[in-house]
């Protein structure tokens, strides 16, 4: 089993539906984070979170939001879901105090927005 | 601003050499990585060099000038399994990733 899991994997949806990936980890890192991956682009910061009751807005955090459930579980919503925010989306944890900062992705959240 | 760039595709052949460059502007600079993805599936780390200098991780070393603001990864022997985009990745002042478009190397037989 993978260490760090999203789901879905894929999804379809329509505009203005609400949408919630999740994302779960057996690593036992503080450190979880979520990303978009766009063809071109370098992946991008949406949001992340170094505790339980930390939340920090990364580069593009406009038209989402987060919710660490548990040191184990960080999931990311679209309330109101528009067809640029079709994506693959990636979960990652890292270890607190890590120097490398080296991050353990998930395997992926294919969102389609239609 | 903060930018990485680097080349959008190489190709190579299988049992080669190749070496995949990588610049970067950063407010402040705190290191910088090196992954790598096979399509469709999830970044895995290679390398990350904060010092200046080559380090190097069996086939796989990594270059870094923080004087020049310049990178490199180097692939030798290539496999045909090392098809797969490397994504270049800096840290900044707050210890935050800025990452690079990527770049697909194709290797050919």
């Amino acid at each position: 089993d993978a260490d760090v899991t999203q789901t879905p994997r894929n999804r379809i949806t329509k505009t203005g539906k609400r949408i919630m990936l999740e994302c779960s980890q057996t690593k036992g890192h503080d450190r979880m984070y979520w990303y978009r991956q766009d063809p071109g682009l370098g992946l991008r910061l949406i949001y992340y979170s170094f505790d339980v009751k930390d939340i920090n807005k990364g580069e593009i955090s406009d038209g989402y939001s987060v919710s660490r459930q548990a040191q184990a579980k960080f999931s990311l919503s679209l309330e109101s879901a528009i067809p640029n925010q079709t994506a693959l989306y990636f979960c990652a944890t890292s270890e607190r105090g890590q120097d490398t900062g080296e991050l353990f992705f998930g395997e992926g959240s294919r969102l389609t927005v239609l | 601003g903060q930018n990485i760039d680097q080349p959008t595709e190489m190709t190579a052949t299988e049992g080669a050499i190749v070496q995949i460059n990588c610049t970067y502007q950063t407010s402040g600079f705190n290191g910088l990585f090196w992954y790598q993805q096979h399509a469709g599936e999830a970044p895995t780390f290679l390398s990350y060099n904060v010092l200046d200098g080559l380090e190097e991780k069996g086939r796989f070393s990594s270059f870094l000038s923080r004087s020049k603001g310049y990178s490199y990864l180097l692939l030798k022997e290539l496999q045909m399994k090392d098809s797969a985009s490397y994504l270049c990745a800096a840290m900044d002042s707050n210890y935050q990733l800025i990452w690079g478009a990527g770049t697909k190397l194709i290797i050919k037989p």
